[in-house]
């Protein structure tokens, strides 16, 4: 079965540049979860979605940032503009909700510099 | 407030050798505990969770971990490491009904040879 899937894994790009960061969750969850992963700050939780909906954005560090999910099978998160302290791996994961033991599912990341 | 603490950010062990790396979690209600691997350029893989039960549950690559709920702990353990165990791992609580996991700062185990 295909897990969930990251598009870009890498981006190098300046800054001031829009950055668009694709995921794509594992069919038939319905949690996706947004982190960013820093040697500074470790893993942080930015967002998450249930069923398509934001329930909690308070991890996203400023307006720059912003997350949609159109569909079940589609997410993505942007930053406009893009800085250089936004470099960082960014992850996805998934999960089926509606227990708490069902564990996320993390896909590779995107590795994300900006210059 | 619910935490995890990882209190080891390094550990070198022999390959052949037994390792534990340590977990401790603060957390109000039944907490549901994960770890994850990760290798250098991937994701994090799910190694095994308790959420009820048996307090020893088995995990996969040989892992297992140990909840013991009044040391408030969940300390993962293998008998013999190889030297394709070095990586980063996670200790992780979860529970309060929305999914959301709360995440140690991370073990990275390194394996000498």
């Amino acid at each position: 079965d295909a897990g969930v899937i990251q598009s870009p894994r890498h981006e190098v790009t300046e800054m001031g540049q829009e950055v668009t960061l694709r995921c794509k969750p594992i069919s038939g969850h319905n949690s996706l979860f947004w982190y960013r992963q820093t040697m500074m700050r470790g893993l942080e939780l930015l967002i998450y979605f249930n069923n398509n909906v934001p329930i909690d954005d308070s991890g996203m560090p400023e307006d720059r940032f912003s997350a949609k999910m159109p569909n079940a099978s589609f997410s993505t998160l942007k930053i406009q503009p893009s800085e250089p302290r936004d470099s960082a791996v960014y992850f996805c994961a998934s999960r089926l909700a509606g227990t708490d033991y069902q564990p996320q599912h993390f896909g590779d990341g995107t590795r994300l510099s900006i210059l | 407030a619910q935490s995890v603490t990882q209190p080891d950010i390094h550990i070198t062990v022999s390959e052949g050798a037994s390792l534990e790396l340590r977990c401790n979690y603060s957390y109000g209600a039944t907490p549901y505990l994960f770890w994850y691997v990760q290798s250098p350029g991937q994701g994090l893989q799910l190694l095994l969770k308790y959420f009820s039960g048996d307090t020893l549950v088995q995990g996969i690559k040989g892992f297992e971990a140990e909840f013991k709920r009044s040391q408030s702990s969940f300390n993962l353990r293998k008998p013999s490491v190889h030297w394709s165990d070095a990586a980063e791992y996670f200790c992780a609580v979860g529970g309060s009904n929305t999914g959301k996991l709360i995440f140690g700062q991370g073990t990275t185990l390194q394996v000498k040879p």
